[in-house]
């Protein structure tokens, strides 16, 4: 079974302060997305990678860095908080195209910056 | 660009009654549409997905959807609906080639017993 695995689960952050949440899978794919989900707007890609090393820009990458040191991890870093941030973030890992085209979620992780 | 449509924000019906969430899209190429699950408090799970071919594809939990090239519609059905079914409903497209994901905005099921 397909597995990715985030941490923290819940954060509570201060504004200014630093965040990092992390993203880890076992699925061994090479692509591995951050979004953020807030009422009225769904789904809204932050960062993506398609491997080891390479981080790309979503949709709405301002005031996010994100990092992939390994075919497993994936980080997105909110180095200076706003309480604008205050979201659930989803990781998702999958290898598209017309055979696989699946994204497998992880549990999400719940923001608050005060 | 690419965009994903689901007009109805909420749905309400009965247990036992035919569902139909609705979703459009735009894409200049043949797209790749899929539809995802989300219950409360939990991730986002996969139901099921078009590629090419049959233009109803079948899914989990007794899910269907019909692929409509000539409005450009991607509409979730099942019937009887269940209450278990009550959730948060998103429609995708993957652009083809770009490895990416465009989601909807959502639709909130609930199925009243």
């Amino acid at each position: 079974e397909a597995a990715v695995t985030q941490s923290p689960r819940n954060k509570v952050a201060v504004t200014g302060g630093k965040v990092t949440l992390s993203c880890n899978q076992t699925n061994n794919h090479n692509n591995m997305y951050w979004y953020r989900q807030d009422t009225g707007h769904g789904l809204r890609l932050i960062h993506y990678s398609y491997g080891a090393g390479s981080t790309e820009k979503g949709d709405i990458p301002d005031g996010y860095k994100a990092s992939r040191p390994s075919q497993e991890n994936f980080s997105l870093i909110l180095e200076l908080a706003t309480p604008s941030q205050t979201s659930v973030y989803f990781c998702a890992s999958g290898d598209l195209g017309a055979n696989t085209g699946q994204l497998y979620f992880g549990e999400g992780s719940k923001l608050t910056v005060l | 660009a690419q965009s994903v449509d689901q007009p109805d924000a909420h749905v309400t019906l009965s247990e036992g009654a035919s569902l139909e969430l609705r979703c459009s899209y735009s894409y200049s190429a043949a797209p790749y549409l899929f539809w995802y699950v989300q219950y409360p408090g939990q991730s986002l799970q996969f139901l099921l997905k078009y590629i090419t071919g049959d233009t109803v594809v079948k899914g989990t939990k007794g899910f269907e959807a019909e692929f409509r090239k000539s409005n450009s519609s991607f509409n979730l059905k099942k019937s009887p609906a269940h209450w278990s079914d009550s959730a948060k409903y998103f429609c995708a497209l993957e652009g083809w080639g770009y490895q990416n994901f465009y989601f909807g905005k959502g639709t909130s099921l609930t199925v009243i017993p």
